[in-house]
């Protein structure tokens, strides 16, 4: 099946700086979409982004989707404490089981104040 | 504004006893998901639903049975439970296929002794 992959697994930074973090698949989304889970909590959408070249931001987040379809990216401006968590991207298409959404395994961030 | 509600939020269980984790919803979504999540591996997916009365297998769906007999209800079980199943759970929903993003619940901690 339709496997992504998330790099970095995990990153420190300090407060203040920026973060980026990425995704790639062998085959193409339609969808994709960036989740935020904090400790104790289910993950939270953060950003969906539907067409390929798309750019999205939310507050200090900006993602994008690649024009391949294949890869997106999500930054993180001026880091501060509340953004730790786990990132997680997803890819989905449409139709029968393909709706459903495909899981990175996440990028687990740490912020030092 | 409940959203989805999962019970319990926490549980052991001796291996090969059986339980039934309970998934509900209040935003009349036509589609449910069982996900679980192990460290470094992301969100799997269990077994989905796209509406009542229906079911389906996911990417992971040994040793657990489903069913969506109401709408708003989706029960994930564990016949007979094995270490290899300690897990944290999660259900999501969604209106319907291709809808923005899912809405995930808070999650249940599984541990099999």
């Amino acid at each position: 099946g339709q496997q992504l992959n998330q790099s970095p697994q995990s990153m420190f930074i300090q407060e203040g700086e920026d973060v980026s973090m990425n995704c790639t698949s062998s085959s193409i989304f339609n969808t994709w979409l960036w989740y935020k889970q904090e400790p104790g909590e289910g993950p939270v959408l953060l950003i969906a982004l539907y067409k390929a070249g798309e750019l999205t931001s939310n507050g200090r987040l900006t993602a994008q989707f690649g024009i391949t379809r294949k890869d997106s990216f999500l930054n993180i401006s001026a880091s501060i404490p509340s953004d730790v968590g786990i990132y997680f991207c997803a890819g989905q298409n449409y139709g029968g089981s393909q709706g459903n959404l495909i899981f990175g395994k996440g990028t687990k961030l740490s912020v030092k104040p | 504004n409940a959203g989805v509600t999962q019970t319990p939020k926490f549980r052991v269980l001796k291996t090969g006893q059986s339980m039934t984790l309970l998934c509900a919803q209040d935003m009349n979504h036509e589609y449910m998901y069982w996900y679980r999540q192990d460290p470094g591996m992301g969100l799997r997916l269990i077994h989905y639903s796209v509406g009542e009365g229906t079911t389906a297998k996911g990417e992971v769906p040994d040793g657990y049975n489903v069913s969506r007999l109401k709408k708003q209800n989706f029960l994930l079980g564990l016949e007979s439970a094995a270490p290899s199943q300690t897990s944290v759970y999660f259900c999501a929903s969604v209106s319907r296929q291709g809808a923005l993003g899912y809405t995930f619940g808070s999650g249940t901690r599984l541990t099999v002794v």
